[in-house]
Formats: C-alpha cells, sequence, structure tokens
C-alpha cells in the first residue's frame, strides 16, 4: 500500500504570497493518478488538479500541479482570500481500482 | 448540471449496519465513462476513500474496509448505494459521494455529504 504523506501540516501566509505544499509518496506513483483537492468548512472537496500537472475544469492558473516519481508540489502562485483552505493529495493505483488520500495541508491566515 | 445527493439515517447503533444512498441527477449513473465512489471524513479529520462501482457491477473496496462494505448500483433510479456492517463509533464520519471518471482517475463532481453519528 502506497503511503502518502504532505507537508507542512499548516501553512500560515498572507495574502498575495506564494504557497507551495508537498506531497510524498511511500513508493513511486504514476504522474497519471496523482490528484490534488481543496477543501473548504463544511463543504465537499473540490478537485484542482488531476494527472499531477493538469487544472480541472475551472480552476484559476494560479493553481499549478508539478512533480513526478515519489515528489508532488501545489503550488498557488498568489493567494487569494477564497484560497484559505486545507488542501489533499489523492494518489490511484498501489492496487487496482484503489485510492489513496494524504492527511492534507491547512493554509490558513497569518 | 451534474447532482450527487446522499441520504440515510444519520444515526446508527453500534454493530448495526449503515447504510446510505447516493442519487444521481443530470447525467446516467450507466455511462461507461465513470466510476462513482464514496468517501467518508471523521469529524476533524482527513479523507478517507471507501470503495467505488462501475455501472456493470464491478466494485473496488479500500482493503481496510473490505470485510464490511458492499457497495450496489440501481441504474433503473440513477442510484448506487453503501451498506457498511458491525460499525463502531469510529465510523462516525460526513460520507460523502462522488463521480469518477475512467479517466482521469480523480473525483470531479461531489455530493455534499452527509453525516453519520454512530452511538447507542
Amino acid at each position: 500500500e502506497i503511503v502518502l504523506t504532505q507537508s507542512p501540516g499548516t501553512l500560515s501566509l498572507s495574502p498575495g504570497e506564494r504557497a507551495t505544499l508537498s506531497c510524498r509518496a511511500s513508493q513511486s506513483v504514476s504522474s497519471s493518478y496523482l490528484a490534488w483537492y481543496q477543501q473548504k468548512p463544511g463543504q465537499a472537496p473540490r478537485l484542482l488538479i488531476y494527472g499531477a500537472s493538469s487544472r480541472a475544469t475551472g480552476i484559476p492558473d494560479r493553481f499549478s500541479g508539478s512533480g513526478s516519481g515519489t515528489d508532488f508540489t501545489l503550488t498557488i502562485s498568489r493567494l487569494e482570500p477564497e484560497d484559505f483552505a486545507v488542501y489533499y493529495c489523492q494518489q490511484y493505483g498501489s492496487s487496482p481500482g484503489v485510492f489513496t488520500f494524504g492527511p492534507g495541508t491547512k493554509v490558513d491566515i497569518k | 448540471q451534474l447532482q450527487l445527493q446522499e441520504s440515510g439515517p444519520g444515526l446508527v447503533k453500534p454493530s448495526e449496519t449503515l447504510s446510505l444512498t447516493c442519487t444521481v441527477s443530470g447525467g446516467s449513473i450507466s455511462s461507461s465513462s465513470y466510476y462513482w465512489g464514496w468517501i467518508r471524513q471523521p469529524p476533524g479529520k482527513g479523507l478517507e476513500w471507501i470503495g467505488s462501482i462501475y455501472y456493470s457491477g464491478s466494485t473496488y473496496y479500500n482493503p481496510s474496509l473490505k470485510s464490511r462494505v458492499t457497495i450496489s448500483v440501481d441504474t433503473s433510479k440513477n442510484q448506487f448505494s453503501l451498506k457498511l456492517s458491525s460499525v463502531t463509533a469510529a465510523d462516525t464520519a460526513v460520507y460523502y459521494c462522488a463521480r469518477r471518471p475512467v479517466v482521469p482517475a480523480a473525483f470531479d463532481y461531489w455530493g455534499q455529504g452527509t453525516l453519520v453519528t454512530v452511538s447507542s
């Protein structure tokens, strides 16, 4: 089973700053099967990035994903007030049909 | 616009079976382009994938829950369902249903979630 680790646990930043979130896998993950979600309090998660670097429909271009193998990154180029939330990475395929989520990174206002 | 809506009891007694249904509107659950899944989130904690189903009935389960989980699909009602047996307080969570395209392997539409509490 592939375990995902996200760091930092909490990221305290100001609007306009750049956010860099890390997701590390215990084994190599196909880039095609790495996704990122945003979740705000009381809401369902929203898909941001799939295939490690492709933005989902309607996602602003300030969100970008990169990485390969065991190390993946979500970057928010300039934080907007609505971007303060929890972000989860997710991988697929350690076993056929099986998904795993990381523990999340909270981006809060400094 | 695709919508998913979870429904079912909000309170389940320990050792009993949790049963939830997800009703899909604005799209067909019988499409060959999608899987349908359940994900849960204990209060204040992270996301846990429970399992997924294809319209044909093929299922995939989280290995840690596999012995207690059954996911089924009713194409005539455009619904899919979750049953989790022998529940304990650790199964208290918000349960989400979601759509997963065959490609990419990510959940692109989610229901609003429903809180299920396990308590006597």
